[in-house]
């Protein structure tokens, strides 16, 4: 069974802060994606990372695979408010999405 | 563009009681599609997943159930709720095998009282 580790488990900043968090695996995935959800919502996609050591940005948040293709990282710069909700990541393989328990972000203004 | 969608939004069902939990897809046909659970501290776990009309593949053996009576229908259901069977039901679609790109509905809480 492959399994998804993130950390931390749940994470409160202020407002203009970074942040990093993680997404780790001893398996080896095709890709990886990641998804935000606000409370009483389904998963909303935000990216998917193909390449062993890819980077992606997607405005103020940056992706990295790992280059072995078993862990990722999501690095916010000036956290916003609206940044706030739970963070997934799912590793795709050959039985499909594996995922993540995520992160659950609160920015504080 | 496609849509999906799920009712009831939120339900409150005594154990023993039976479910009926229903997810439509709009804007797209044949699709792959999803039953998933999300509940506190577990992350999200796939129970059933359809190809097509009248197939449907169990990951995690329980009392729920799952049929696919429509191309764009995909139904979750029990005889007997049990208090475990509290959580988020999500449903999801995708395009074909060919992708890896899931869009999730909005979802349907559940508590079993």
């Amino acid at each position: 069974t492959q399994l998804l580790e993130q950390s931390p488990q749940f994470l409160s900043i202020q407002e203009g802060e970074n942040l990093t968090v993680y997404c780790n695996s001893s398996s080896v995935f095709s890709s990886l994606q990641w998804y935000r959800q606000e409370p009483g919502e389904g998963p909303v996609l935000l990216v998917t990372v193909v390449t062993g050591g890819e980077v992606k940005k997607l405005k103020r948040l940056t992706f990295q695979f790992g280059d072995a293709r078993k862990d990722s990282s999501l690095h916010i710069t000036a956290a916003q408010p609206g940044d706030t909700g739970l963070y997934l990541c799912a590793g795709v393989g050959a039985d499909g999405l594996t995922f993540g328990k995520g992160t659950h972000l609160i920015i504080q203004p | 563009s496609q849509t999906i969608h799920q009712w009831p939004a939120t339900l409150v069902q005594p154990v023993g009681s039976p479910l009926s939990l229903e997810c439509t897809v709009e804007g797209t046909s044949n699709p792959n599609l999803y039953w998933y659970r999300q509940a506190a501290g577990r992350g999200l776990q796939l129970l059933f997943y359809s190809v097509g009309i009248g197939q449907i593949s169990s990951e995690v053996p329980q009392n729920l159930s799952a049929s696919r009576p429509q191309d764009r229908q995909f139904i979750l259901s029990s005889k007997k709720l049990l208090l475990s069977d509290s959580g988020f039901y999500l449903c999801a679609w995708k395009l074909s095998d060919l992708t890896d790109t899931q869009y999730f509905g909005p979802g349907t809480r559940l508590t079993v009282l």
